[in-house]
């Protein structure tokens, strides 16, 4: 069964802090793993990953991805309020199905 | 560009009523999905179409038949509504940039089946 685990469920932290929201996936046929950010409605697309070991950055955000570990990590650096959200992972396979995880939960306190 | 509107933004139905959820593109899409969301599930692909004519089932289709005539149009029928089907649907439209399809979401519609 195809399955994509995102790990922690929620986290609250402080504006200025460093998070690490982890992304598991267990899928047949992986194409490339995608991060989102859902604020109150529909999300928001911010990386694609299809190779190990290059990591994406856009401003305080970068991702990487482990092909090897079937693993990524998404990177928050120096919080803002605005950062909070829920993050999704998402695995695209081969036949153009797609795998979401959960989501974590981010809420940055001032 | 209105990108991807659907309606309604919200629908209350008793179980056993049938509706269809509209969603429309116009960003000459090829590729558009259906989408529920639950608490704590993420989201989990229903139905999705790679152009006009052909649609293929996700990860969780029994009790939705979806129908793609137009590039821009594909609506999502629910057949006997079920207290199990209570979600937030979204609509995504997509193009594919090699390795991906970028997806575009949206607003969603809240239904609840009573």
């Amino acid at each position: 069964e195809d399955k994509v685990v995102q790990s922690p469920l929620s986290l609250v932290v402080h504006e200025g802090d460093t998070v690490t929201l982890n992304c598991s996936y267990e899928v047949t046929n992986f194409r490339s793993l995608l991060w989102y950010k859902q604020e109150k409605k529909a999300p928001t697309f911010l990386f694609m990953l299809t190779s190990s070991g290059i990591e994406k950055k856009s401003g305080r955000l970068s991702s990487i991805l482990d092909k090897k570990e079937l693993f990524s990590i998404l990177n928050i650096t120096a919080t803002q309020t605005g950062d909070s959200a829920v993050y999704l992972c998402a695995s695209t396979l081969n036949n153009n199905d797609m795998r979401f995880g959960a989501g974590t939960r981010l809420t940055v306190k001032p | 560009n209105a990108g991807v509107t659907q309606t309604p933004k919200f629908q209350v139905l008793k179980t056993g009523q049938s509706m269809t959820l509209q969603c429309a593109q116009d960003m000459n899409h090829e590729y558009m999905s259906w989408y529920r969301q639950d608490p704590g599930m993420g989201l989990r692909l229903i139905h999705y179409s790679v152009g006009a004519g052909i649609t293929d089932q996700g990860e969780v289709p029994n009790g939705y038949n979806v129908s793609r005539s137009t590039t821009e149009d594909f609506p999502l029928r629910l057949l006997s509504a079920a207290p199990s089907q209570t979600s937030v649907y979204f609509c995504a439209s997509s193009y594919f940039r090699g390795a991906y399809y970028e997806q575009y979401f949206g607003p969603g519609t809240r239904l609840t089946v009573t």
